[in-house]
């Protein structure tokens, strides 16, 4: 029953450094999500892929990249950390469109 | 650009109340999805509505999809402290091929034993 499941759980950068976030889900779903959530924001969709092979902006993927790498996985990459980056990541998957999304339990991520 | 309208923001009451929040919109929805998050965890769904007028039921929790497709809410009967948590609404945009989740900010509920 692993579900949606997210690596690392916690980590601290130093602006300007490099990181991947990975996430895979065992559930054979065709979508998945990244969302970053910060106080007072709710969740704000930053990328999304809709099936294996695409990938498409949503509401804010600036400083962002991902990739689908399979239909398991979809990673989300920092490539020059910035302070407002600052959150915490949320990857979801769901079995059509945006319907009924099921989340990873979260990275908290700090960029000082 | 869309927005979801939840309210309200935040609750504190005593166990054993109930509870009413709900989601409002000046956009008509396809679909509505109450989740629950817990602190530490990822959002969690609780109770999806397909059809305007739906009122469905998860235990203690009842939502209802509201006949002008723009509106839902969700009530948490008897609470508990493990009811605890932020509860957000979502809805579902759909225009061709084209879906799109917008989420409310959230109702933080505390529950004093």
């Amino acid at each position: 029953n692993a579900g949606v499941t997210q690596t690392p759980k916690f980590q601290v950068l130093k602006t300007g450094q490099s990181m991947t976030l990975q996430c895979a889900q065992d559930m054979n779903h065709n979508s998945m999500y990244w969302y970053r959530q910060d106080p007072g924001m709710g969740l704000r969709l930053i990328y999304y892929s809709a099936s294996e092979g695409t990938t498409d902006k949503g509401e804010v993927p600036n400083g962002y990249n991902v990739s689908r790498l399979n239909k398991r996985e979809f990673s989300l990459r920092l490539e020059s950390a910035a302070p407002s980056q600052t959150s915490v990541y949320f990857c979801a998957s769901s079995g059509q469109g945006h319907t009924e999304a099921f989340f990873g339990q979260g990275t908290r991520l700090t960029v000082v | 650009g869309q927005q979801l309208n939840q309210s309200p923001q935040s609750m504190f009451i005593q166990e054993g109340e109930d509870v009413s929040m709900n989601c409002t919109s000046s956009s008509i929805f396809n679909t509505w999805l109450w989740y629950k998050q817990d602190p530490g965890e990822g959002p969690v769904l609780l109770i999806a509505l397909y059809k305007a007028g739906e009122l469905t039921s998860n235990g203690r929790l009842t939502a209802q999809f509201g006949i002008t497709r723009k509106d839902s809410f969700l009530n948490i009967s008897a609470s508990i402290p493990s009811d605890v948590g932020i509860y957000f609404c979502a809805g579902l945009l759909r225009a061709g091929n084209n879906r799109k989740l917008i989420w409310g900010l959230g109702t933080s509920l505390a529950v004093n034993p």
